[in-house]
């Protein structure tokens, strides 16, 4: 079985400060870490993503993860932030459970940006 | 490309009618899926498909739900009779391959049952 944590559902931040979204996971298997973004009414958007090469991934918009496995963790930061990273994030993990691939959604953190 | 379709956006229906969702993933994308997204239950993955497919349906609520995807390019999630517990917003998303899990999501349906 797999499962994965979002340890913030609300983080608030001031623009041009840093960005720290925390995600921890755990699996059975070699797992796919993601992160995805969803600004309101809207649907949700690839940031990222680590499928066992390079621990620290880039992605757009600035925001980057590192996979540390000894931490069973997969972070989001971003060194500067802006009004429009207001959104809700979405950690996922994937890794073969019972012989078919299955996608585990954490249960999203909403990144507020003030002024 | 236009990305993933979905129709329509929204829909208001009252307990028991037939509610169906369409979705038109990205052309050359041969994996789908369906979600649903609730403040109380988060974005749970009710089915996907892999070349027209269904490969895992473990996430369908139950018998009222029913998917299908009659072609590459058009996919259809129904609910018969519908329930006040049904609203939500639900997602079509497609990917390249079902393995590298790079999926692109439609904009949703938001779905209200009265």
């Amino acid at each position: 079985a797999q499962s994965v944590t979002q340890l913030d559902s609300h983080v608030s931040v001031s623009e041009g400060t840093p960005v720290l979204l925390r995600c921890n996971y755990s699996s059975s298997y070699s797992p796919s870490l993601f992160w995805y973004v969803q600004h309101p009414n809207k649907g949700l958007q690839l940031l990222l993503k680590y499928t066992s090469a390079a621990t620290l991934v880039k992605g757009i918009n600035g925001f980057e993860a590192e996979f540390k496995k000894s931490e069973t963790s997969f972070h989001l930061t971003k060194p500067s932030a802006h009004m429009s990273d207001a959104a809700e994030y979405f950690c996922v993990v994937s890794a073969m459970d019972t012989g078919r691939r299955a996608l585990t959604f954490g249960s999203g953190t909403r990144l507020q940006v003030q002024p | 490309d236009a990305g993933v379709i979905q129709s329509p956006r929204h829909e208001v229906t009252e307990m028991g009618q037939e509610v169906t969702l369409r979705c038109k993933p990205i052309s050359g994308h041969n994996s789908l899926f369906w979600y649903r997204q609730t403040m109380m239950r988060g974005l749970e993955l009710l089915i996907y498909f892999n070349n027209n497919v269904p490969i895992d349906d473990s996430g369908m609520p139950e018998d009222r739900f029913s998917a299908k995807m009659p072609n590459a390019s058009f996919s259809t999630l129904k609910i018969q009779p519908s329930e006040p517990r049904d609203s939500a917003v639900y997602f079509c998303a497609s990917s390249y391959q079902v393995e590298t899990y790079e999926q692109y999501f439609g904009p949703g349906t938001r779905l209200t049952v009265t």
